[in-house]
């Protein structure tokens, strides 16, 4: 069962434009959603993270939208920079000292210049 | 080091072989975990150390796959009788615990595995 389902799985976007993508989970005890990006061959860094007690997380460049009742979330680039063409993957985790992340399926990011 | 190290960066196989993937966390993580990211696809969850507890091996996908951690440091992925639907990128990765804990993940760059 994916708990977790992201799309799209590919996009791309000019540069100065804005990405989203987008993510629904199924577990309500999920309370941890992070996003990590991926460049070829390195391995996943977490970009940016939010939990439900707020709606709205920004840091710099990067927002994450969280809709608790829809359970759904959402990373937003704005003014993207052809360095952005990564890999994105959006996930989610529980409470406890588990914290075993379940991720979504990746969305690969291409901003042209 | 500083970071996560992973080895071998890439192993190619014969279909049948056993294999050993090693990972040397960040030091002063006690929290372990393995996944698996074959091509195109997300990262699936494997094994997950913590301390001295029991592993976590419910994401293990047969008994082909075993895992272990030794000294609460380095750990060694093995694969025995590998088939060609191994061939993955498998991440290690390793978290801090207790009150520095704020859930973040610190991945390895990975071991490419091809069975042939």
């Amino acid at each position: 069962q994916q708990q977790v389902k992201q799309s799209p799985q590919s996009l791309i976007v000019q540069k100065g434009g804005i990405s989203i993508i987008n993510c629904a989970y199924e577990n309500t005890a999920f309370d941890y959603f992070p996003w990590y990006q991926q460049f070829p061959g390195k391995g996943p860094a977490l970009l940016i993270a939010i939990r439900p007690d707020v709606s709205e997380k920004k840091e710099g460049r990067f927002t994450i939208s969280f809709n608790k009742s829809a359970k759904q979330f959402s990373l937003h680039i704005m003014d993207s920079q052809p360095g952005d063409s990564a890999t994105y993957f959006c996930a989610a985790s529980g409470s406890g000292s588990a914290r075993q992340l379940t991720f979504g399926s990746g969305t690969q990011l291409t901003v042209l210049p | 080091g500083a970071g996560v190290s992973q080895s071998p960066s890439n192993k190619v196989t014969e279909k049948g072989k056993d294999v050993e993937l090693r990972c040397d966390p960040i030091s002063g993580h006690t929290a372990l975990y393995w996944y698996r990211q074959s091509l195109g696809q997300g990262l699936e969850f494997l094994i997950y150390f913590q301390g001295n507890s029991a592993p976590d091996k419910s994401g293990l996908p047969s008994d082909r796959f075993s895992a272990e951690r030794t000294g609460g440091s380095v750990s060694t992925l093995t694969i025995q009788r590998t088939q060609q639907e191994d061939s993955a990128v498998y991440l290690c990765a390793s978290r801090q615990t207790g009150g520095a804990n704020t859930g973040e993940l610190f991945f390895g760059e990975g071991s490419r595995l091809t069975v042939l």
